[in-house]
């Protein structure tokens, strides 16, 4: 089955700067993945994603890049600012079904 | 409507109890999912049903029974359940249809005393 790993576990920026999460994943027939983000006590909400036959995706201060042939995709966020603080996860899908497998996650903390 | 309402907010049972979860949508997809996220964790899948028929079961205890009376409503039945089973329990849907998209719920903090 599909292997998920996020880094980092943590990561702590300063307001401004760029904050950058990657995540690596070991079924090669993956097709979709997406970034959710989660604020404390609030549900997973879909930030981004991308599909398979496409590198790159942007959207404002947030982008995705996949890496088909080394298994990664990361998440960039730019301009990073106070409300970008929460907890972010990748959620790979497998081609099989509609099941996601999802990393760990990463704690985003945006320090003023 | 562009939403996935969820009911109750919280609730506290005890062990003896049994509740239900009931989760709701009104975008027309066809995919519904429950989901237990507990404390500093990823949500783990618990059941999906795809076109109103249940598709996967995660091998989740018998203490927790789904039921999805129509492709708008997904319910989740609990009885005897244990404390560690407290937790934050999430629906989400998706169109069904090669779109996998999933949109989630505001979740139901459960608390089993």
């Amino acid at each position: 089955g599909e292997n998920v790993e996020q880094h980092p576990s943590t990561l702590s920026v300063q307001e401004g700067d760029s904050a950058v999460i990657k995540c690596t994943y070991s079924d090669s027939a993956s097709n979709y993945f997406p970034w959710y983000k989660q604020e404390l006590g609030k549900r997973p909400q879909l930030i981004i994603d991308i599909r398979s036959n496409v590198g790159e995706k942007k959207d404002q201060r947030i982008a995705v890049t996949l890496n088909k042939t080394a298994k990664h995709f990361s998440l960039h966020i730019t301009e990073t600012q106070p409300e970008d603080s929460a907890v972010y996860f990748c959620a790979p899908k497998p081609d099989s079904n509609y099941q996601l497998i999802w990393g760990a996650g990463t704690k985003l903390i945006i320090k003023p | 409507d562009t939403e996935v309402t969820q009911t109750p907010k919280h609730l506290v049972m005890g062990m003896t109890n049994k509740k239900s979860l009931k989760c709701e949508q009104h975008m027309g997809h066809r995919a519904m999912y429950w989901y237990k996220q507990k404390a500093k964790k990823p949500p783990e899948l618990m059941f999906v049903y795809s076109y109103e028929k249940l598709s996967i079961n995660e091998s989740v205890p018998s203490r927790f029974s789904p039921e999805c009376p129509n492709s708008s409503l997904l319910n989740l039945h609990l009885h005897a359940l244990q404390p560690e089973d407290s937790a934050l329990y999430l629906c989400a849907s998706s169109q069904g249809d090669g779109s996998y998209e999933q949109y989630f719920g505001p979740g139901t903090r459960l608390t089993v005393t």
